[in-house]
Parts: C-alpha cells; structure tokens; sequence
C-alpha cells in the first residue's frame, strides 16, 4: 500500500522564520510531487510542485525532492501569520500506472506574531 | 473561469435520507474525484473517474455510488445516509497525465442527524 507520512505537528514558527515541511513517501517509482495548502474551513489549494531531484523556489516557498531518500519538503522563508494552515503533501505514482494520488495527513503551521 | 463548482455547500440530512452531491468543472479535465475529509484528518478518496463512462472505487466507497455521463459532470449520490457519513465533501479534477496538480472545489459540508 503506498504512504505518504507527514508529521502532523503543529509546527509553530515565529514571523520572519524559516518554517519546515517534510514528507515522505513508500513508493520508490513516485513521479511527481505536489504540495496544497489547505486554510481552516477551506479547499486545499496548489502552492508547489516538483518532478525532479534537487530544489525548485517560487517567491517564499521552496520545494525540495530527494528521491533517493524517498523525502520531499517544502520550505517557507520569512513566514508570515497568513501562512498558517495546513500543508498538504501529494504523491502522483510513476507512469504506467492510474494517476491517483496519495495525500498524507497534513502538517498543521502556525506563524505567531 | 468557474473551475470545479460543488454544490450544495451545505445540507444536513436525516439518516436514511438519500441525497446528491453535484460536481462540475469546465477546464475539461479528464480526471475527476470525491474525496471525504473528517475533522482533523487528511483527505479520504471515495471514488474516481478516468473519463466519461468510466468509474472506479477509491478507498472508502462504501455507502457511495456515482456516475459520469460527460466529461464536465461527476456527481456523488448517497443513498441511505447514515451519521458516519457526516464530513466534508471535496471533488477536485485533473487533466491527463501523472504530472498534473489537482483542482478542488469549495467542498460540500455534510450533516447526517
């Protein structure tokens, strides 16, 4: 059965500081890698993905894949209170295979002032 | 640009009620799904659907059926609700392929009295 684990914290960070997202996945042939965030109340919401090894920035958040080690994680720089939420890790199978999704638990973030 | 529209957002249901949640997206995306997320808990897929016509079972499909007569349309039907189906009800769809992030709707909050 494929896993994605993912601490489910809460994470507390104060503004301005690095927060660290990590997740881990069971399937070796894993292709693709998303990370949602998901406000309380709310739909989850795209905020990063990643194909390949190393690491890939959009603005604040940086997203990094190591699959030798079957780990990806998200990082957000200078973290702001409207960055609490729930983050979401998201694991797409390899080719040849349906495209569904395991999602792990979500990681709870909360940036205090 | 709707992308995935659920209605209701809201309904609360007696147990044994049978009701219909409605899914459309008009990005025509091939993949669509129905996932249950409990409070607390990550997202629980229900059902799937690779194309109109084809559907298939998720990891919590009991208590569900759907159907999917067009590509836009992907709707979930209850038949005999019971008070374990109390959630909150996220559809979502993807286009082809294994690289393609996930598009939610708003959710559908579900009370079973």
């Amino acid at each position: 059965q494929k896993e994605v684990e993912q601490n489910s914290g809460p994470l507390s960070v104060p503004e301005g500081a690095i927060a660290s997202l990590n997740c881990t996945y069971s399937d070796r042939g894993s292709q693709s890698f998303f990370w949602y965030r998901q406000y309380s109340g709310k739909s989850p919401e795209l905020i990063m993905f990643i194909y390949s090894n190393g690491d890939k920035e959009d603005g604040r958040f940086t997203a990094q894949l190591n699959k030798a080690s079957q780990y990806v994680s998200l990082l957000i720089r200078d973290s702001q209170p409207s960055d609490s939420a729930t983050y979401l890790c998201a694991v797409n199978p390899g080719t040849g295979g349906s495209y569904i999704p395991t999602f792990g638990r979500g990681t709870s973030l909360i940036v205090h002032p | 640009n709707a992308g995935v529209t659920q209605t209701p957002k809201f309904r609360i249901l007696k147990i044994g009620q049978s009701m219909t949640l409605q899914c459309a997206q008009d990005m025509n995306h091939n993949y669509m799904y129905w996932y249950r997320q409990d409070p607390g808990m990550g997202l629980k897929l229900i059902y799937y659907s690779v194309g109109a016509g084809i559907t298939d079972k998720g990891e919590v499909p009991n208590g569900y059926n759907v159907s999917r007569s067009t590509t836009e349309d992907f709707p979930l039907r209850l038949e005999l609700a019971a008070p374990s189906q109390t959630s909150v009800y996220f559809c979502a769809s993807s286009s082809l392929g294994g690289d393609q992030p996930q598009h939610f709707g708003d959710g559908t909050r579900l009370s079973i009295l």
